[in-house]
């Protein structure tokens, strides 16, 4: 069974601190993803990854980085948290490829920002 | 962008009734999945499905890319079927890049 875990699962930031949520896929998938989840809006696309060293911009990018060091291990970084990045994220892996899109998904991370 | 319109928002079933979520989408996306959310929780992946039917237990997914819609069946639900299905489509290529409905949130009670 593919496995996706994100860490922390809970976090409570200040407005204008850093905030790192990690992600990390045993796999060895070569995409990997960040979405964003919010009533109102579904699942938005923030950043992903083709593979080590890769990362590219998704739907919404502003007000977040994103880092893949390696394979297994995607992070999602705000560098000046905001109160409007309070959400529930997602971590997510693939194939890529020629593969019917099938993605993996962690369980989530909550933020609260004040 | 791409857009993912799904209905209905929510949907109450007595058990043992079959369910039917529609999804529309606004371009002529070559892959349509399903995701299931259960409460609080992570998606997991249900169906993909570029055109045509699929069948898998008691799920059936329908994909009419001309018409850019898309249902699934969900035949004698189950309690334990409640939670939010999600429609998302993507582009064609291998990135596997994703755009999301809103979900329709589905309550099956006794």
């Amino acid at each position: 069974e593919a496995a996706v875990t994100q860490s922390p699962r809970n976090k409570v930031a200040v407005t204008g601190g850093k905030v790192t949520l990690s992600c990390n896929q045993t796999n060895n998938h070569n995409n990997m993803y960040w979405y964003r989840q919010d009533t109102g809006h579904g699942l938005r696309l923030i950043h992903y990854s083709y593979g080590a060293g890769s990362t590219e911009k998704g739907d919404i990018p502003d007000g977040y980085k994103a880092s893949r060091p390696s394979q297994e291990n995607f992070s999602l970084i705000l560098e000046l948290a905001t109160p409007s990045q309070t959400s529930v994220y997602f971590c997510a892996s693939g194939l890529g490829g020629s593969n019917t899109g099938q993605l993996y998904f962690g369980e989530g991370s909550k933020l609260t920002v004040l | 962008g791409q857009q993912v319109q799904q209905s209905p928002a929510s949907l109450v079933l007595q058990e043992g009734e079959n369910a039917e979520l529609q999804c529309n989408f606004s371009s002529t996306a070559t892959r349509l999945q399903w995701f299931y959310q259960r409460p609080g929780g992570s998606l997991v992946s249900l169906l993909s499905n570029p055109s045509g039917t699929k069948h898998t237990g008691r799920l059936t997914s329908t994909t009419v890319t001309k018409e850019r819609r898309g249902s699934l069946h969900i035949s004698s639900s189950q309690i334990t079927d409640s939670g939010t299905y999600l429609c998302a489509m993507g582009p064609t290529g291998g990135n596997n890049k994703l755009t999301f409905g809103q979900g329709t949130v589905l309550s099956v009670i006794p």
